[in-house]
């Protein structure tokens, strides 16, 4: 498996433009997570879906903030419109219910560098 | 609380010498706590993980020592390396199958020859 899929991996954008971040799961895992990473505030969870659902959002930090999984193999992360607070390294991760025994192991992409200026 | 608290938050170590980074939790829920290791423009990486019925767990070079009554864990790098050097995490995840981790805020560790 090539693994979880991010795209793109750079993106910078001026303040006001929308932003999609994109997102292929691993093949048969049934969750999957938005993070964002800052030097300030760390790893911080936004969104995580159970077979394409959102199931808690409470760390979506605004409503300029949006995500969708239309499907068990893609998902979205939408920022409009952007401000330069938003500035981070936002990663996609999933992992398969069935994997307890490695503590619900999270495979993480390479991430999305997101620059607004 | 769903909060783990890691320190240091930065390390440097002689080749050669043990790593030591530190974790408290408060929410006695947590049933799992893995380690994520993250190497600069990668996402973290599952290093290793224990459970809180036993008290250490030993994978070749890294150990993470359990104290429950303490609620903290730590984990050791022995014979450190330069390929060592990366950023790591401590987690903590709920039992009843609740696949939402908590991060550490992350210890970023230097090697140096």
């Amino acid at each position: 498996d090539a693994g979880v899929i991010q795209s793109p991996r750079h993106e910078v954008t001026e303040m006001g433009q929308e932003v999609t971040l994109r997102c292929k799961p691993i093949s048969g895992h049934d969750y999957l997570f938005w993070y964002r990473q800052t030097m300030m505030r760390g790893l911080e969870l936004l969104i995580y879906f159970n077979n394409n659902v959102p199931i808690d959002d409470s760390g979506m930090p605004e409503d300029r903030f949006s995500a969708k999984m239309p499907n068990a193999s893609f998902s979205t992360l939408k920022i409009q419109p952007s401000e330069p607070r938003d500035s981070a390294v936002y990663f996609c991760a999933s992992s398969l219910r069935g994997a307890r025994a490695r503590g619900y192991e999270q495979y993480f992409g390479p991430g999305t560098r997101l620059t607004v200026t | 609380q769903q909060q783990v608290k890691q320190s240091p938050q930065s390390l440097i170590v002689q080749k050669g010498g043990i790593s030591i980074i530190n974790c408290a939790y408060e929410n006695t829920a947590f049933d799992y706590f893995p380690w994520y290791q993250q190497f600069p423009g990668k996402g973290p990486a599952l290093l290793i993980a224990i459970r809180p019925d036993v008290s250490e767990k030993k994978e070749g070079r890294f150990t993470i020592s359990f104290n429950k009554s303490a609620k903290q864990f730590s984990l050791h790098i022995m014979d450190s390396q330069p390929g060592d050097s990366a950023t790591y995490f401590c987690a903590a995840t709920l039992s009843g199958g609740y696949q939402k981790v908590t991060f550490g805020t992350g210890t970023k560790l230097q090697v140096i020859p």
